[in-house]
């Protein structure tokens, strides 16, 4: 079982629409991050949250918004997609430093119609 | 710049035999970790062994083994014994020494299947 949970595992959206995904951890991990992966790619990371605040924005469009509200949880808002960002949203928790795993997910299917 | 590279887009392996799957990576830092990580097609990324720069031995984790040769600057993934369940997707990363929240790195992964 995964030690980080992700919700919803699929979604799908219009592109007018309005949603979150969300994130938990419960391994006192101070990094959380995500990273978008397209099919037959590897995971492109977009952001980095270090202890709660956002260290790492790998330029990512505005109508990508995330949130960390505490250290467990992860959010990432969703508003006026486009369908090229359908794809599958992974989050992950680390200890932080560079000798440390990254624990992902199990991700989110996120469909744009 | 390309930073960590993986040149098999595919490998096939009979079960019970072992396979390399290659990686190379670039990096002027000192101080960097080298990771592999198993994608099965249900999309979870499932981590399998862990090398340091600085480890002397190279790393083993069960039936994982990693052949890092710091020189050449590559961190090859040998799977012994393969089993069907070994069929997933194979990723490469690297994760600098940039701080508290160093990003993962990932290269363009290999598709293992393992055949009958």
């Amino acid at each position: 079982d995964t030690e980080v949970t992700q919700t919803p595992k699929h979604l799908v959206m219009g592109m007018t629409n309005k949603k979150s995904l969300k994130c938990e951890q419960h391994m006192g991990h101070r990094a959380m991050y995500w990273y978008k992966q397209k099919a037959k790619k590897p995971p492109e990371l977009m952001f980095v949250y270090s202890y709660e605040k956002l260290s790492i924005n790998e330029s990512v469009p505005s109508r990508f918004s995330p949130e960390c509200p505490n250290s467990s949880l992860l959010n990432l808002h969703l508003h006026a997609l486009q369908p090229e960002d359908s794809a599958l949203y992974l989050c992950a928790s680390s200890q932080g430093q560079f000798n440390s795993p990254l624990h992902f997910g199990n991700g989110t299917r996120l469909t744009v119609t | 710049a390309q930073k960590i590279t993986q040149t098999q887009p595919g490998m096939f392996v009979q079960e019970k035999e072992a396979v390399t799957l290659d990686c190379t990576y670039d990096t002027s830092d000192p101080s960097y970790g080298l990771f592999w990580y198993k994608q099965p097609s249900s999309g979870e990324m499932i981590f399998l062994i862990y090398q340091g720069s600085y480890d002397q031995q190279n790393a083993t984790e069960g039936r994982y083994s990693l052949n890092f040769q710091k020189a050449r600057k590559s961190a090859n993934l040998v799977i012994s014994a393969s089993q069907l369940g070994d069929s997933a997707m194979y990723f490469c990363a690297m994760r600098e020494n940039t701080g508290t929240a160093s990003k993962l790195t990932f290269g363009t992964g290999t598709r293992l299947q393992v055949t009958l």
